[in-house]
């Protein structure tokens, strides 16, 4: 089946810095990659996703790079604020008429934190 | 329009005892989802339903058993709860036909303790 590694599992910065998070997936069949975000106590929420079919993706201050051939995405937080401080998951699946999994298989997770 | 709501928040067992976790979606999702929280161990998948009346076994399943008789309910049970059933779990719901997002909606999650 397959595994999702994400790195790192803490991370610090301070506000106004960029955050990577970097993910890497073992299924060269998987084509879908969300990332959520889940501050304390709360439920994960979808922050953004791409798909194989593109190699970046973008929504404000957050993006998504994708390397099929690497089998590795990455999100990218640009000019970090305190209240982007969550954990945040990576994840993979298949998903399309070529066939599914139907599941998301995920990472870790990365514990960011934005100091002021 | 709720989303997914799940039932209860909090439960505290004491061991061998059994319950079950209810998950309701009104999104008209296919698929729904239950996983564990715990800490250090990101989100992991206990079991599945790809469409009601289907159940299909996640990548944690031993000690829990799901039903999915309605398309908008997920059922969660622990026969005989333990220690180590202690976790966060949450359930999740994905993919209308009409729509054209993969990703998950969640639930609020539920805090079970097992003593």
């Amino acid at each position: 089946g397959e595994n999702v590694e994400q790195h790192p599992s803490t991370l610090s910065v301070q506000e106004g810095d960029s955050a990577v998070i970097k993910c890497t997936y073992s299924d060269s069949a998987s084509n879908y990659f969300p990332w959520y975000k889940q501050e304390l106590g709360k439920r994960p929420q979808l922050i953004i996703d791409i798909r194989s079919n593109v190699g970046e993706k973008k929504d404000q201050r957050i993006a998504v790079t994708l390397n099929k051939t690497a089998k590795h995405f990455s999100l990218h937080i640009t000019e970090t604020q305190p209240e982007d401080s969550a954990v945040y998951f990576c994840a993979a699946s298949i998903w399309g008429n070529g066939g599914s999994n139907y599941k998301l298989t995920f990472g870790k997770g990365t514990l960011l934190t934005v100091n002021p | 329009n709720a989303g997914v709501t799940q039932t209860p928040k909090f439960r505290v067992l004491k061991t061998g005892q059994s319950m079950t976790l209810l998950c309701a979606q009104d999104m008209n999702h296919e698929y729904m989802y239950w996983y564990r929280q715990d800490p250090g161990m990101g989100l992991r998948l206990i079991h599945y339903s790809v469409g009601e009346g289907t159940t299909a076994k996640g990548e944690v399943p031993d000690g829990y058993n799901v039903s999915r008789l309605k398309k908008q309910n997920f059922l969660l049970g622990l026969e005989s709860a333990a220690p180590s059933q202690t976790s966060v779990y949450f359930c999740a719901s994905s993919y209308s036909p009409t729509g054209i997002s993969y990703g998950y909606t969640f639930g609020s999650g539920t805090r079970l303790t097992v003593v």
